[in-house]
């Protein structure tokens, strides 16, 4: 069982460049997530696709950003026209759906990406 | 507002000297309560999910337990290779489901030799 993989695992570009991260979920997981983190703190949910549906976008996520999951299975993420602030780790997590009403399933994180908007 | 908020925020142990992570939510019915590792540059690894007051779980020498307000991860014995960052987390309410979760900041665990 491969977990979630994502690339690239760094990236470095020069402010208002375009850039794209892919995620690969773990097989059979329906649900992907989209999270940030900075230095020293925890991460902050952006963006989740159940299937290839996009059901919740948080306020950090600018008209910048753009978030798709075409046919349910990968995941891109598109930053245009980047800035110092969009500098952190993004991480992709994914999960398996429970039947049970009252339980959130367990997500699994990838490794991240790391940017670095110079 | 739903928050998760850990302490301390950094704790230094020597090699078998055992103590306990705080994790506090004030997440209105909380369906899960989840507590990760994290190395420095990597992805949380996933340790355990706790979804009721007094359910215990352990693994090795990690012990995490659930009250209604509040978790506790204990660790006990240490070794220099539990360094890391240990992460809670609190699924909330969004749209139409509990998918997203809030995360604590985080407690940075060193354990000297």
């Amino acid at each position: 069982d491969t977990g979630v993989s994502q690339d690239p695992r760094h990236k470095i570009t020069k402010r208002g460049q375009n850039v794209t991260f892919r995620c690969d979920p773990i097989s059979e997981h329906n649900r992907l997530y989209w999270y940030r983190q900075t230095l020293g703190q925890g991460p902050e949910f952006l963006t989740y696709f159940q299937n290839e549906a996009q059901l919740e976008k948080s306020r950090l996520l600018s008209d910048r950003f753009s978030a798709e999951r075409p046919k349910g299975s990968f995941s891109t993420l598109e930053i245009q026209r980047t800035e110092q602030g969009d500098s952190a780790m993004y991480l992709c997590a994914s999960s398996r759906q429970l039947l049970l009403p009252r339980a959130t399933e367990t997500q699994y994180f990838g490794p991240g990406t790391r940017l670095l908007v110079l | 507002e739903d928050q998760v908020t850990q302490s301390p925020e950094a704790l230094r142990l020597q090699e078998g000297e055992s103590s306990s992570l705080n994790c506090s939510y004030t997440v209105s019915g909380l369906r899960g309560l989840f507590w990760y590792r994290q190395d420095p540059g990597k992805g949380p690894e996933f340790l355990f999910t706790l979804y009721s007051a007094g359910e215990e779980k352990e693994k090795e020498r990690l012990k995490a337990t659930l009250t209604k307000k509040e978790s506790f991860l204990h660790i006990t014995a240490p070794k220099p290779e539990d360094s890391a960052t240990y992460l809670c987390a609190g699924p909330t309410a969004g749209g139409t489901s509990y998918g997203k979760l809030t995360f604590g900041q985080g407690t940075i665990l060193t354990v000297h030799p």
